[in-house]
């Protein structure tokens, strides 16, 4: 019940596209998600979040939509660039403690 | 930079010895969470602090790990009588305030144990 399944686990889009990375929870005390991105080496920075209240949250090119009744999440980049290229998780928290439970990662790579 | 940071970046040690990483948070960030994230893999929660307490350790945590956060501003992780399975990232995040606040992550400390 823990757990956050991300897919892909790899995902190739050309330049200009459209980048759809999927999460599915299966604990509905989770009630905050976040997704970050993370380079090589480097920490995971954080892109966007969004709470189980509103279905959907733009943020630039970085959209997330949220399906309540389908315990599912996503994260849309419109117009991806070549500096989108990295790794993308997903992750939830509860109110109870805030400890990040995160997905498995998807490495994405924007072909130029 | 007022980012958080964590020292040493990378740290390459012999089975069965001791190592230590610290963390130093954002300036006003109460909170104060570690993490391991081993090779294609998302990070696991290992600890937090809300300031100077300890709130939560993931079972992770052998007793080999200890972590602390004297006065409620830097934090250490240490590992005792390493093992090779310790091999990872440990990232250290924190954050403000009581709720989901953003948690805002170091650049990592990646362990290397032979």
């Amino acid at each position: 019940q823990q757990q956050v399944k991300q897919s892909p686990q790899s995902l190739i889009v050309q330049k200009g596209g459209i980048s759809i990375i999927n999460c599915a929870y299966e604990n509905t005390a989770f009630d905050y998600f976040p997704w970050y991105q993370q380079f090589p080496g480097k920490g995971p920075a954080l892109l966007i979040a969004i709470r189980p209240d509103v279905s959907e949250k733009k943020e630039g090119r970085f959209t997330i939509s949220f399906n309540k009744s389908a315990k599912q999440f996503s994260l849309h980049i419109m117009d991806s660039q070549p500096g989108d290229s990295a790794t993308y998780f997903c992750a939830a928290s509860m109110d109870s403690n805030y400890q990040l439970i995160w997905g498995a990662g998807t490495k994405l790579i924007i072909k130029p | 930079d007022t980012g958080v940071s964590q020292d040493p970046r990378h740290k390459i040690t012999k089975r069965g010895q001791n190592v230590t990483f610290r963390c130093d948070p954002i300036s006003e960030h109460n909170r104060l969470y570690w993490y391991r994230q081993t090779l294609g893999q998302g990070p696991e929660f290992l600890t937090y602090f809300q300031n100077e307490a300890q709130l939560e350790k993931s079972r992770l945590l052998s007793d080999r790990f200890s972590a602390e956060r004297p006065k409620g501003s830097f934090s250490t992780l240490e590992i005792q009588r390493t093992e090779q399975g310790d091999s990872a990232m440990y990232l250290c995040a924190s954050s403000w305030g009581r709720g989901h606040y953003e948690q805002y992550f170091g650049p990592g400390t990646r362990l290397t144990v032979t």
